[in-house]
Protein backbone atom coordinates (compact mmCIF):
# COMPACT_ATOMS: atom_id res chain seq x y z
CA UNK A 1 0.00 0.00 0.00
CA UNK A 2 0.81 3.66 -0.37
CA UNK A 3 3.15 4.85 2.32
CA UNK A 4 3.27 8.82 3.23
CA UNK A 5 6.25 10.57 5.11
CA UNK A 6 6.23 14.25 6.09
CA UNK A 7 8.39 16.43 7.41
CA UNK A 8 9.05 18.44 10.36
CA UNK A 9 7.13 17.08 12.86
CA UNK A 10 6.84 20.45 14.37
CA UNK A 11 7.39 24.27 12.89
CA UNK A 12 7.73 27.16 14.48
CA UNK A 13 7.65 30.97 12.24
CA UNK A 14 7.43 34.17 13.40
CA UNK A 15 4.12 35.90 12.09
CA UNK A 16 4.68 37.21 8.47
CA UNK A 17 7.19 34.21 7.45
CA UNK A 18 6.58 31.74 5.37
CA UNK A 19 5.75 27.87 6.43
CA UNK A 20 6.76 24.53 4.46
CA UNK A 21 5.54 21.12 5.13
CA UNK A 22 7.58 18.43 2.63
CA UNK A 23 5.77 15.00 1.90
CA UNK A 24 6.76 11.73 0.29
CA UNK A 25 5.29 9.14 -1.16
CA UNK A 26 5.83 5.71 -2.01
CA UNK A 27 2.99 4.79 -4.66
CA UNK A 28 3.63 6.04 -8.07
CA UNK A 29 0.11 5.56 -9.44
CA UNK A 30 -0.83 7.72 -6.41
CA UNK A 31 -3.03 10.64 -8.03
CA UNK A 32 -4.70 12.98 -5.80
CA UNK A 33 -2.77 14.66 -2.79
CA UNK A 34 -5.04 16.55 -0.19
CA UNK A 35 -3.94 18.91 2.86
CA UNK A 36 -5.54 18.68 5.61
CA UNK A 37 -6.04 21.56 8.68
CA UNK A 38 -6.48 20.39 11.87
CA UNK A 39 -7.30 23.22 15.09
CA UNK A 40 -6.93 21.90 18.60
CA UNK A 41 -10.20 19.53 19.62
CA UNK A 42 -11.60 19.83 15.82
CA UNK A 43 -12.25 17.66 12.53
CA UNK A 44 -9.29 17.82 9.90
CA UNK A 45 -10.42 20.20 6.66
CA UNK A 46 -9.43 19.95 3.77
CA UNK A 47 -7.33 23.55 2.91
CA UNK A 48 -6.14 22.42 -0.79
CA UNK A 49 -5.39 19.77 -2.82
CA UNK A 50 -3.52 18.36 -5.95
CA UNK A 51 -4.17 16.36 -8.82
CA UNK A 52 -0.99 14.39 -10.48
CA UNK A 53 -2.45 16.26 -13.84
CA UNK A 54 -0.85 19.48 -11.96
CA UNK A 55 2.33 20.70 -10.79
CA UNK A 56 1.19 23.70 -8.73
CA UNK A 57 -2.13 24.97 -7.31
CA UNK A 58 -2.38 28.00 -4.98
CA UNK A 59 -5.80 29.93 -3.06
CA UNK A 60 -4.40 33.10 -1.54
CA UNK A 61 -1.58 32.61 0.75
CA UNK A 62 -1.71 28.74 0.75
CA UNK A 63 -0.10 26.35 -2.63
CA UNK A 64 0.80 23.14 -3.20
CA UNK A 65 3.13 21.40 -5.45
CA UNK A 66 3.87 18.67 -6.69
CA UNK A 67 7.01 16.90 -8.53
CA UNK A 68 5.95 13.19 -9.26
CA UNK A 69 9.02 12.19 -10.74
CA UNK A 70 10.55 12.31 -7.09
CA UNK A 71 7.21 11.46 -5.44
CA UNK A 72 6.75 14.61 -3.28
CA UNK A 73 4.60 17.23 -2.69
CA UNK A 74 4.85 20.21 -0.53
CA UNK A 75 2.52 23.00 1.10
CA UNK A 76 3.63 26.50 1.27
CA UNK A 77 2.24 28.68 3.20
CA UNK A 78 3.25 32.41 3.09
CA UNK A 79 2.79 35.91 5.55
CA UNK A 80 1.52 33.52 8.20
CA UNK A 81 -0.56 34.27 11.00
CA UNK A 82 -1.48 33.32 14.44
CA UNK A 83 -4.41 31.79 12.80
CA UNK A 84 -2.19 29.23 10.67
CA UNK A 85 -1.06 28.01 14.07
CA UNK A 86 -2.53 24.21 13.99
CA UNK A 87 -1.58 20.53 12.72
CA UNK A 88 -1.40 19.97 9.15
CA UNK A 89 -1.98 16.46 7.08
CA UNK A 90 -0.56 15.60 4.05
CA UNK A 91 -2.45 12.83 2.25
CA UNK A 92 -2.27 10.84 -0.92
CA UNK A 93 -4.54 8.54 -2.80
CA UNK A 94 -3.41 5.32 -4.85
CA UNK A 95 -5.97 3.41 -7.00
CA UNK A 96 -7.69 1.85 -3.86
CA UNK A 97 -9.17 5.35 -3.36
CA UNK A 98 -8.51 5.25 0.20
CA UNK A 99 -6.06 8.78 1.66
CA UNK A 100 -2.65 7.84 3.15
CA UNK A 101 -2.05 9.95 5.73
CA UNK A 102 1.36 11.33 6.70
CA UNK A 103 2.00 11.78 10.78
CA UNK A 104 1.38 15.68 10.78
CA UNK A 105 2.89 19.19 11.41
CA UNK A 106 2.41 20.71 14.38
CA UNK A 107 2.93 24.36 13.29
CA UNK A 108 3.01 27.05 15.73
CA UNK A 109 3.42 31.06 14.40
CA UNK A 110 5.01 33.37 16.80
CA UNK A 111 3.20 36.65 17.11
CA UNK B 1 -25.13 19.97 0.07
CA UNK B 2 -23.95 17.04 1.85
CA UNK B 3 -23.26 17.10 5.41
CA UNK B 4 -22.67 14.21 7.93
CA UNK B 5 -23.27 13.91 11.47
CA UNK B 6 -21.48 11.65 14.39
CA UNK B 7 -22.66 11.41 17.58
CA UNK B 8 -22.06 11.60 21.04
CA UNK B 9 -19.35 14.24 20.83
CA UNK B 10 -17.72 12.98 23.87
CA UNK B 11 -18.01 9.89 25.82
CA UNK B 12 -16.64 8.39 29.26
CA UNK B 13 -17.31 4.65 29.87
CA UNK B 14 -15.74 2.46 31.83
CA UNK B 15 -13.22 -0.54 30.84
CA UNK B 16 -15.50 -3.70 29.70
CA UNK B 17 -18.72 -1.40 28.68
CA UNK B 18 -19.80 -1.47 25.36
CA UNK B 19 -19.48 1.16 22.58
CA UNK B 20 -21.72 2.41 20.17
CA UNK B 21 -21.00 5.30 17.68
CA UNK B 22 -23.31 6.27 14.87
CA UNK B 23 -22.28 8.50 11.91
CA UNK B 24 -25.14 9.30 8.77
CA UNK B 25 -24.24 11.27 5.58
CA UNK B 26 -26.67 13.45 4.18
CA UNK B 27 -26.96 14.85 1.04
CA UNK B 28 -25.66 11.97 -1.27
CA UNK B 29 -26.06 8.22 -2.20
CA UNK B 30 -23.87 5.27 -2.24
CA UNK B 31 -20.82 7.11 -0.44
CA UNK B 32 -17.64 5.71 0.63
CA UNK B 33 -17.60 5.81 4.50
CA UNK B 34 -14.82 5.55 7.04
CA UNK B 35 -13.70 5.33 10.45
CA UNK B 36 -10.19 6.47 11.74
CA UNK B 37 -9.12 6.89 15.02
CA UNK B 38 -6.42 9.50 16.29
CA UNK B 39 -4.44 9.14 19.74
CA UNK B 40 -3.74 12.01 21.67
CA UNK B 41 -0.99 13.97 19.31
CA UNK B 42 -0.80 11.33 16.52
CA UNK B 43 -1.91 10.83 13.15
CA UNK B 44 -5.23 9.15 11.50
CA UNK B 45 -5.27 5.69 11.85
CA UNK B 46 -7.70 4.28 9.14
CA UNK B 47 -9.99 1.60 11.19
CA UNK B 48 -12.59 0.63 9.01
CA UNK B 49 -14.15 1.28 5.43
CA UNK B 50 -17.05 0.74 3.49
CA UNK B 51 -18.22 0.81 0.19
CA UNK B 52 -21.60 -0.31 0.16
CA UNK B 53 -24.38 -1.63 2.81
CA UNK B 54 -22.83 -4.40 4.05
CA UNK B 55 -19.63 -4.39 2.98
CA UNK B 56 -16.82 -3.76 5.18
CA UNK B 57 -13.45 -3.59 5.52
CA UNK B 58 -10.86 -3.68 8.52
CA UNK B 59 -7.32 -2.18 8.31
CA UNK B 60 -5.71 -2.99 11.59
CA UNK B 61 -6.65 -6.33 13.95
CA UNK B 62 -8.23 -4.43 17.26
CA UNK B 63 -10.97 -4.42 19.54
CA UNK B 64 -13.46 -2.58 17.26
CA UNK B 65 -16.20 -3.39 14.53
CA UNK B 66 -17.60 -1.77 12.32
CA UNK B 67 -21.68 -2.06 10.39
CA UNK B 68 -23.14 -0.44 7.76
CA UNK B 69 -27.11 -1.44 7.81
CA UNK B 70 -28.05 1.30 5.55
CA UNK B 71 -26.33 3.40 2.98
CA UNK B 72 -25.66 6.03 4.37
CA UNK B 73 -25.00 4.81 8.34
CA UNK B 74 -21.77 3.98 9.70
CA UNK B 75 -21.87 2.68 13.32
CA UNK B 76 -18.34 1.73 15.12
CA UNK B 77 -18.96 -0.58 17.79
CA UNK B 78 -17.37 -2.90 20.66
CA UNK B 79 -18.36 -4.87 23.50
CA UNK B 80 -15.72 -4.58 25.60
CA UNK B 81 -14.25 -1.42 25.85
CA UNK B 82 -10.22 -1.27 26.66
CA UNK B 83 -8.05 1.35 28.33
CA UNK B 84 -6.23 1.49 24.71
CA UNK B 85 -9.16 2.60 22.92
CA UNK B 86 -9.35 5.71 24.43
CA UNK B 87 -9.17 8.33 21.36
CA UNK B 88 -10.68 10.49 19.12
CA UNK B 89 -12.63 8.83 16.26
CA UNK B 90 -13.83 10.24 13.00
CA UNK B 91 -16.28 9.03 10.53
CA UNK B 92 -15.36 10.43 7.31
CA UNK B 93 -16.90 9.97 3.94
CA UNK B 94 -16.50 10.29 -0.02
CA UNK B 95 -17.20 9.85 -3.60
CA UNK B 96 -13.83 9.70 -5.18
CA UNK B 97 -12.56 13.02 -4.15
CA UNK B 98 -12.33 14.82 -1.21
CA UNK B 99 -13.04 13.45 2.13
CA UNK B 100 -14.90 14.75 4.67
CA UNK B 101 -14.60 14.39 8.14
CA UNK B 102 -17.37 14.63 11.12
CA UNK B 103 -16.97 16.47 14.19
CA UNK B 104 -15.76 13.70 16.11
CA UNK B 105 -16.40 11.70 19.43
CA UNK B 106 -13.61 12.09 21.68
CA UNK B 107 -14.08 8.55 23.81
CA UNK B 108 -12.36 8.30 26.83
CA UNK B 109 -11.79 4.47 28.69
CA UNK B 110 -11.79 4.86 32.22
Amino acid sequence: GENVEQHPSTLSVQEGDSAVIKCTYSDSASNYFPWYKQELGKRPQLIIDIRSNVGEKKDQRIAVTLNKTAKHFSLHITETQPEDSAVYFCAARSNDYKLSFGAGTTVTVRA
Amino acid sequence: SQTIHQWPATLVQPVGSPLSLECTVEGTSNPNLYWYRQAAGRGLQLLFYSVGIGQISSEVPQNLSASRPQDRQFILSSKKLLLSDSGFYLCAWDRGSPLHFGNGTRLTVT
